[in-house]
């Protein structure tokens, strides 16, 4: 089965509102990275996270290790936040990273 | 902010073909990686190393080699190219197991 399981897997929402974003994982997760695909291919490094919350922005988000997820949240979203996101696990310091299947989110005007 | 890049940025060739794919970070970071994308599968791992001369497998690894030949550089090799090689290839760096940087990736077709 999957380790890193992101849900949903495609949503769509108009500009100006908010959304959430989730990841569980079924590996022990050490740290999580976020980024971003966006339509030209580009990755884009989002958060890097140990257990706890960051913010940036009006990107906000969390992992909690015991609980095994991870959220990422936006906030008033913006024609350019389209694109697909994808979180990645560490599994217990094996310096490699694990993949979910991404999200992906078309922002509406 | 980390620099990647990639070269070619397309690629085609014929199935049975040999082709090397190139990488070069100028952050100094110690893990380089490559992986492929494709629909349905997210990013998977097929090699990555730890530093000049060191190579440890991913998680997707046949029908790749791969060479760290300095810091700076890591190479994906493809000796015999099959169609189900046809991919989008992208690199990564990082400073020990902390934030990977990506280049702007590699499209390959294998005819």
């Amino acid at each position: 089965g999957d380790k890193v399981k992101q849900s949903p897997s495609a949503l769509s929402l108009q500009e100006g509102t908010n959304s959430a974003l989730r990841c569980n994982f079924s590996i022990a997760a050490t740290t999580v990275q976020w980024f971003l695909q966006n339509p030209r291919g580009s990755l884009i490094n989002l958060f890097y996270l140990v257990p706890g919350t960051k913010e940036n922005g009006r990107l906000k988000s969390a992992f909690d290790s015991k609980e095994s997820y991870s959220t990422l949240h936006i906030r008033d979203a913006q024609l350019e936040d389209s694109g697909t996101y994808f979180c990645a696990a560490e599994n217990y310091n094996q310096g490699k990273l694990i993949f979910g299947q991404g999200t992906k989110l078309s922002i509406k005007p | 902010e980390a620099a990647v890049t990639q070269s070619p940025r397309n690629k085609v060739t014929v199935t049975g073909g040999n082709v090397t794919l190139s990488c070069r970070q100028t952050n100094s970071h110690n893990y380089m990686y490559w992986y492929r994308q494709d629909t349905g599968h997210g990013l998977r791992l097929i090699h990555y190393s730890y530093g000049a001369g060191n190579l440890q497998i991913g998680d997707v690894p046949d029908g790749y080699k791969a060479t760290r030949t300095t810091q700076e550089d890591f190479f994906l090799l493809l000796e015999l190219a099959s169609p189900s090689q046809t991919s989008l290839y992208f690199c990564a760096s990082s400073q020990a197991v902390y934030e990977q940087y990506f280049g702007p990736g590699t499209r390959l077709t294998v005819l």
